[in-house]
Order: C-alpha cells, then sequence, then structure tokens
C-alpha cells in the first residue's frame, strides 16, 4: 500500500543553520505531495505542496521538489528561524475523482535555538 | 472568508460513553475529511464525507461513523469509546472532493481523553 517515511526527529538546529528533512513514499500512480507544518496545541497548515514530478513547491523560505526517480520530497530551508520551531509532516495524496484522502509520514519535530 | 472551525476543542469520556465531534467547513468547499492524530503521530484518516455522501474510508471500525449536512459542515461519532480513542480529531474541508491534488485546510482540532 501507499505510505510515506521521514526522517526521524527530533532534530535540534542552531538559529540561521540549513535544515533538511527527508521524505520518501511509496505509491501507485502519480501521487501529490504536501507538507504540513504543526505548530504546538495547533491543527496542521500546508506549507508547500507539488503535483507532478520535477515541481518546486516553495513557502516562507522553504523549498521540496518532487522526484518521481528516487520517489523523495525532501524540505529544505536555507537559514532557520526560532520560529520555525514546529512538528513537519510530509504527505501524499493519489485518489483523483474520488477526492484525495491524506497519508502522512510520522512526523519530524524542529526545535530551533536563538 | 472564516477558516475551519471544530468543536468542542477538548472533551474528557469514559470507556463505552459516546461521543459527537462537529466540524463547519471553509467557505466554499462541499468537501469534509476526518483524521485521527495519536500523540506523537501522523494522522490516520478515518473517512472522507462529500456532499453528504461518504467517499472514503480508512482503517477504522464501524463504530466510526459521521454525517455530512445540506450546509456541508459535519459531524464525527464514535460509540463505545475505548482507552485507544484518545487523540487529536482533526477535520480538514477541500473546495471539490474530486482532485488528488487539492488542498486540504485543517481545523484546529478536538483533543479527546478516555478514562
Amino acid at each position: 500500500g501507499n505510505s510515506v517515511t521521514q526522517m526521524e526527529g527530533p532534530v535540534t538546529l542552531s538559529e540561521e543553520a540549513f535544515l533538511t528533512i527527508n521524505c520518501t513514499y511509496t505509491a501507485t500512480g502519480y501521487p501529490s505531495l504536501f507538507w504540513y507544518v504543526q505548530y504546538p496545541g495547533e491543527g496542521l497548515q500546508l506549507l508547500l505542496k507539488a503535483t507532478k514530478a520535477d515541481d518546486k513547491g516553495s513557502n516562507k523560505g522553504f523549498e521540496a521538489t518532487y522526484r518521481k526517480e528516487t520517489t523523495s520530497f525532501h524540505l529544505e530551508k536555507g537559514s532557520v528561524q526560532v520560529s520555525d520551531s514546529a512538528v513537519y509532516f510530509c504527505a501524499l495524496s493519489d485518489r483523483d475523482n474520488q477526492g484525495g484522502k491524506l497519508i502522512f509520514g510520522q512526523g519530524t519535530e524542529l526545535s530551533v535555538k536563538p | 472568508e472564516t477558516g475551519v472551525t471544530q468543536s468542542p476543542t477538548h472533551l474528557i469520556k469514559t470507556r463505552g460513553q459516546q461521543v459527537t465531534l462537529r466540524c463547519s467547513s471553509q467557505s466554499g468547499h462541499n468537501t469534509v475529511s476526518w483524521y485521527q492524530q495519536a500523540l506523537g503521530q501522523g494522522p490516520q484518516f478515518i473517512f472522507q464525507y462529500y456532499r453528504e455522501e461518504e467517499n472514503g474510508r480508512g482503517n477504522f471500525p464501524p463504530r466510526f461513523s459521521g454525517l455530512q449536512f445540506p450546509n456541508y459542515s459535519s459531524e464525527l461519532n464514535v460509540n463505545a469509546l475505548e482507552l485507544d480513542d484518545s487523540a487529536l480529531y482533526l477535520c480538514a474541508s477541500s473546495p471539490s472532493g474530486d482532485r488528488a491534488s487539492e488542498t486540504q485546510y485543517f481545523g484546529p482540532g478536538t483533543r479527546l481523553l478516555v478514562l
């Protein structure tokens, strides 16, 4: 079945460090890929998405490129801030015409220290 | 534009009881999905409603049921509560439910504790 695997956390970085959170997926067909962020005590917010191979999603300095050949969608940011501390979830959706149920990874907690 | 809202925010129940959680979808959205997020885990898909009909279901037992109303708001009902039902329940709405590429917009969740 379809699945998403993320690198385990927690990830602890100093402010202005470079961030990579790895995400790989297994899916039949051509899924859409998403990164969601969850701040403490809140629901999920869409961070970025990509809907076909080689697409790059970007938002708030975060980027991820849909790599079909490596079935990956790694999240990157060049310079993290304390306010980026949160849990990040990679997800896929692959059901056209029946609605897209999201399949999530287990989440990666990021802690950024001043 | 009003986002997705959920009620209540927190709830405490005992084993064997029944619970109803509510969700109002974002304006203009006709599809609602429900997810269960256990502590420290990613959300798990429960089911989705599109124009008042169930439109896909995850691996949850029949004691998890739902409804969608003509205004596209939705309820999640859980009967015979078990301790493992303790989780954050998330509702998400999307514009049309017919594209996997659509963004789902999440509410803040209802945190359920079963004692």
